[in-house]
């Protein structure tokens, strides 16, 4: 039978505009958080990642927020370029060890 | 710095049967985590091995199970084969709390 899986949601911009993609995370107790980039057929590729003690962090084209109020993450993309279609996800950290959990993702499409 | 690697990359298994996928971390990385990647669950925390003791495991049934050696190369193992673990593995290294990824193995239990 037909398999059901995960609703992705999508964004599609245009070339040279700015992405934003966001996400709601579950815990409170989380300390740090993570954006990925996942290619098709490749491994998550990381990209930024702030801690919960901040609430902005700048990388090259790239900016990440945190509310931690509501429990939000946003990844800002400046001047999106075709390369960064592909999949973005979240990653939260809580506790110790190296143990992550991952947002559902979204598809970002760039148009040219 | 050579990247995560995983081996093989790509693999066919009939049900019943058991598997072993293998990752060699970042060099100098001693932390390896491992996930599995479906459509239907999405990215799903397995097990992670620092310093060849497991430190912390998802949920999943006892069929999956790793180690780690010296050299910080982790090993996973399904035993057991169902049709549901056909999924991308993929394995994590770190050093701090940044883990990078490797390329997966894509795993099809027929």
């Amino acid at each position: 039978g037909e398999s059901v899986g995960l609703h992705l949601p999508t964004l599609s911009v245009q070339e040279g505009d700015n992405s934003i993609i966001n996400c709601a995370y579950s815990n409170s107790a989380s300390d740090y958080f993570i954006w990925y980039k996942q290619e098709s057929g490749k491994g998550p590729q990381f990209i930024i990642d702030i801690r919960s003690n901040m609430d902005k962090r700048q990388g090259q084209r790239v900016t990440v927020l945190l509310n931690k109020t509501v429990k939000h993450l946003s990844l800002q993309i400046a001047a999106t370029q075709p390369g960064d279609s592909a999949v973005y996800f979240c990653a939260e950290h809580t506790g110790g060890g190296n143990k992550l959990t991952f947002g559902t993702g979204t598809q970002l499409k760039v148009e040219l | 710095k050579a990247g995560v690697t995983q081996t093989p990359r790509y693999l066919i298994k009939t049900r019943g049967q058991q598997v072993t996928l293998s990752c060699s971390p970042i060099s100098g990385h001693r932390s390896v985590s491992w996930y599995q990647q479906t459509p239907g669950q999405g990215l799903q925390f397995l097990f992670e091995y620092f310093s060849e003791t497991q430190r912390n495991k998802g949920n999943f049934p006892g069929r999956f199970s790793g180690r780690q050696f010296s050299n910080s190369r982790s090993e996973m193992n399904v035993s057991t084969l169902e049709l549901g673990d056909s999924a991308l593995y993929l394995c994590a290294s770190s050093s701090k709390d940044t883990q990078y990824f490797g390329p997966g193995t894509r795993l099809t239990v027929l």
